[in-house]
C-alpha cells in the first residue's frame, strides 16, 4: 500500500496567516492527489485535485503544489470558516490512501 | 446538482451483516469518470476507502476484500454495499461518494457494532 505521510497533525495559525501542510508519499504517485477539507460534524469536501487543481466553489485561497513525491496545500490568508481538518489522498493506486488528517485551529 | 444519501441500522451486533444503501441524484452510473465509492471514518480519526464501482467494474481495499460486495440497482439510482462479520472496531460513519475523485460525498450514516 501507498503510505501518505501528512503533517503537521495540528496546527494553530491566525487569521490572514499563510498555512502550509504537506504530505509526503511512500512512492510515485504522479499528479494524482486530492485534498479534503472536513469542518466538525459534517463531511468531507475536496479542495484540489490532480495535485494543483482547484475544485469548482473552492476559494482561489486554497492551492496545491508538487515536489516529486511531497505535496503541499497553501491557504494563502487564513479565514475563519478555513478552520477543520484537512486530509490529502492518493488516487494512484489500490487502496485508495488518505493522510492521517491535519487539524487546524484558530490561534 | 448531485446529492447523495446513505441509509442503513444505525446499530447492529457482533458477526452480523452490515447492508447500506446510497441513493444519489443528479448523475448517473453511465456517465463516464462517475465512479461511486464507500468509505468510512471512525469517530475522531481518519478516513478509510472500502469499495468503489466504476460502470461495470467493482473494486475493493484488500485488506477487506473478503468482507465486502459492493453492487448497484441502476433503475434506482442505488449503490448497495454489503460488510459481513462485523465487529466493534467497524464502528464508524460510512460515506458514499462519487466522482472521479471523491467529488461529492453523502451526510454519511453512524454505524454502532455493539453487543
Amino acid at each position: 500500500d501507498i503510505q501518505m505521510t501528512q503533517s503537521p497533525a495540528s496546527l494553530s495559525a491566525s487569521l490572514e496567516e499563510i498555512v502550509t501542510i504537506t504530505c509526503q508519499a511512500s512512492q510515485d504517485i504522479g499528479n494524482w492527489l486530492a485534498w479534503y477539507q472536513q469542518k466538525p460534524g459534517k463531511s468531507p469536501q475536496l479542495l484540489i485535485y490532480d495535485a494543483t487543481s482547484l475544485a469548482d466553489g473552492v476559494p482561489s485561497r486554497f492551492s496545491g503544489s508538487r515536489s516529486g513525491t511531497q505535496y503541499s496545500l497553501k491557504i494563502s490568508r487564513l479565514q475563519v470558516e478555513d478552520i477543520g481538518s484537512y486530509y490529502c489522498q492518493q488516487a494512484h493506486s489500490n487502496p485508495y490512501t488518505f493522510g492521517a488528517g491535519t487539524k487546524l485551529e484558530l490561534k | 446538482q448531485v446529492t447523495l444519501k446513505e441509509s442503513g441500522p444505525g446499530m447492529l451486533q457482533p458477526s452480523q451483516t452490515l447492508s447500506l444503501t446510497c441513493t444519489f441524484s443528479g448523475t448517473s452510473l453511465s456517465t463516464s469518470n462517475m465512479g461511486l465509492s464507500w468509505l468510512r471514518q471512525p469517530s475522531g480519526k481518519g478516513l478509510e476507502w472500502l469499495a468503489s464501482i466504476w460502470n461495470n467494474d467493482n473494486y475493493y481495499n484488500p485488506s477487506l476484500r473478503s468482507r465486502l460486495t459492493i453492487s448497484k440497482e441502476t433503475s434506482k439510482n442505488q449503490v448497495l454495499l454489503k460488510f459481513t462479520s462485523m465487529e466493534p472496531a467497524d464502528t464508524a460513519t460510512y460515506y458514499c461518494a462519487c466522482g472521479y475523485y471523491f467529488d461529492y460525498w453523502g451526510q454519511g450514516v453512524m454505524v454502532t457494532v455493539s453487543s
